[in-house]
């Protein structure tokens, strides 16, 4: 199975200020259709997972425009512009390219 | 708009058996596959596999596939994940999620396995 490896595990930002996370994958995510399906997920304290992005960088609807995806290959990041209160949650990032779909360990982000 | 409503939190000993339902609505049951995703406490997300609602037909992840069973009554729209032989490390919440693009999740369901 494919390995995904994020960090940091646990991130203490500041209101405002930006936030990275880093994913990499144990194979290149590249499908042979040549797309690559690697997707963010948050989830907030008390509530289910939700996409944020799909195929690296394509936010969903209604996800604010300060969350970004990007990457290629096997090296990701999420970066979120200006940190809000409601990012609090963690984390996850997810690959469908290779069977089974397989996900990071998450990544904690709090408010400092 | 859609909606997946699972069954309430269980409590079971080793060795039983689980089972969780999962009742969609707001959308055509036969279109779109379930798919059931796990949360263990400090493992992260596991995906064990899905149900085509259209066919019946399943695909389990190697790791669950001698203990899972998936479902689905079309009639009333519901699909069920069984996990047999429960072991302490499959206390988790367990959820439903619609679609290849898991666009839409349960609220999920805990199932706390203990003595």
């Amino acid at each position: 199975d494919v390995v995904m490896t994020q960090s940091p595990l646990s991130l203490s930002v500041t209101l405002g200020q930006s936030a990275s996370i880093s994913c990499t994958s144990s194979r290149s995510l590249v499908y042979s259709d040549g797309d690559t399906y690697l997707s963010w997920f948050q989830q907030r304290p008390g509530q289910s997972p939700r996409r944020l992005i799909s195929r690296v960088s394509y936010r969903e609807s209604g996800v604010p425009d300060r969350f970004s995806g990007s990457g290629s290959g096997s090296d990701f990041t999420l970066k979120i512009s200006s940190v809000a209160t409601e990012d609090v949650g963690i984390y996850y990032c997810m690959q469908g390219t290779h069977y089974p779909m397989t996900f990071g360990q998450g990544t904690k982000v709090e408010i400092k | 708009q859609v909606q997946l409503v699972q069954s309430g939190a269980e409590v079971s000993e080793p060795g039983a058996s689980v089972k969780v339902s999962c009742k969609a609505s707001g959308y055509v049951f036969r279109d779109y596959y379930i798919h059931w995703l796990r949360l263990a406490p400090g493992r992260g997300l596991e995906w064990m596999g899905w149900i085509n609602p259209k066919s019946g037909g399943t695909s389990y992840v190697e790791k669950f596939e001698d203990r899972v069973i998936m479902t689905q009554d079309s009639s009333i729209t519901t699909a069920y994940m069984e996990l047999t032989r429960l072991r302490s490390d499959d206390t988790a919440v367990y959820y439903c999620v619609l679609g290849d693009s898991l666009d839409y999740w349960g609220p999920g369901t805990l199932v706390t396995v203990s003595s």
